[in-house]
């Protein structure tokens, strides 16, 4: 059973600049979520995904946008970027369905904006 | 407005004894608890859980309580290994396991 892939695991931006970083979820899961860790800092919710449908959204610009394909694979694009958005952005997958299933998470991708 | 806070950065223990990581949380809308277990370069890896309903729940080495009253959660893991080392978040959500929302983490150093 493969886990939570994300891709790339490292790139560096230059501010006002775009990035898409790209999630596949693990076998079986049809919910994605999205979280950003700021150095230093616990991870933050930024939207989940079910069924390719956004399903809740934390306290992020509208700059922060997602896709969640057929296959359940996911993208996080950013648009604008800051200085403030280098950090670890982390997907996690879940089967999907039930108030209390366990995320999985992905190694992140590591963002530095420069 | 941090909802979930972990007020120790870190903390050292001794291979053997027992490790106790805190938590205080101020929306008194969570319900569900969770800790996380990171290692560098890995994503969080859940550990356990726990139910507002509940005030205890035990995983082999693992405990979780609960004090609702004073909205404050532990976790106690006894005995502490060397592998336990890592940073550990707690999170805790609304209306289930999704949309968690973290602290900030504290990283825990077993000792030999």
């Amino acid at each position: 059973e493969t886990g939570v892939t994300q891709s790339p695991t490292h790139l560096i931006k230059t501010r006002g600049q775009q990035v898409t970083l790209r999630c596949s979820s693990q076998s079986g899961h049809n919910t994605v979520s999205w979280y950003q860790q700021a150095l230093g800092q616990g991870p933050q919710f930024i939207f989940q995904y079910y069924r390719e449908e956004e399903n809740g959204r934390g306290n992020f610009p509208p700059r922060f946008s997602g896709l969640q394909f057929p296959n359940y694979s996911s993208e996080l694009n950013v648009n604008a970027l800051e200085l403030d958005d280098s950090a670890l952005y982390l997907c996690a997958s879940s089967p999907g369905g039930r108030r209390e299933e366990t995320q999985y998470f992905g190694p992140g991708t590591r963002l530095l904006v420069l | 407005d941090q909802q979930v806070k972990q007020n120790s950065p870190s903390l050292s223990v001794q291979e053997g004894r027992i490790s106790i990581l805190n938590c205080d949380y101020t929306n008194s809308m969570f319900d569900y608890f969770l800790w996380y277990k990171k290692y560098p370069a890995e994503g969080p890896t859940f550990l356990i859980s726990i139910s507002s309903i509940k005030d205890k729940n035990e995983d082999g080495r693992f405990t979780v309580f609960l004090n609702k009253s004073a909205k404050h959660l532990s976790l106690h893991i006894v005995p502490s290994q060397p592998g336990d080392s890592a940073v550990y978040f707690c999170a805790a959500s609304v209306g289930g396991a999704q949309k968690l929302v973290f602290g900030q983490g504290t990283r825990l150093t077993i000792n030999p």
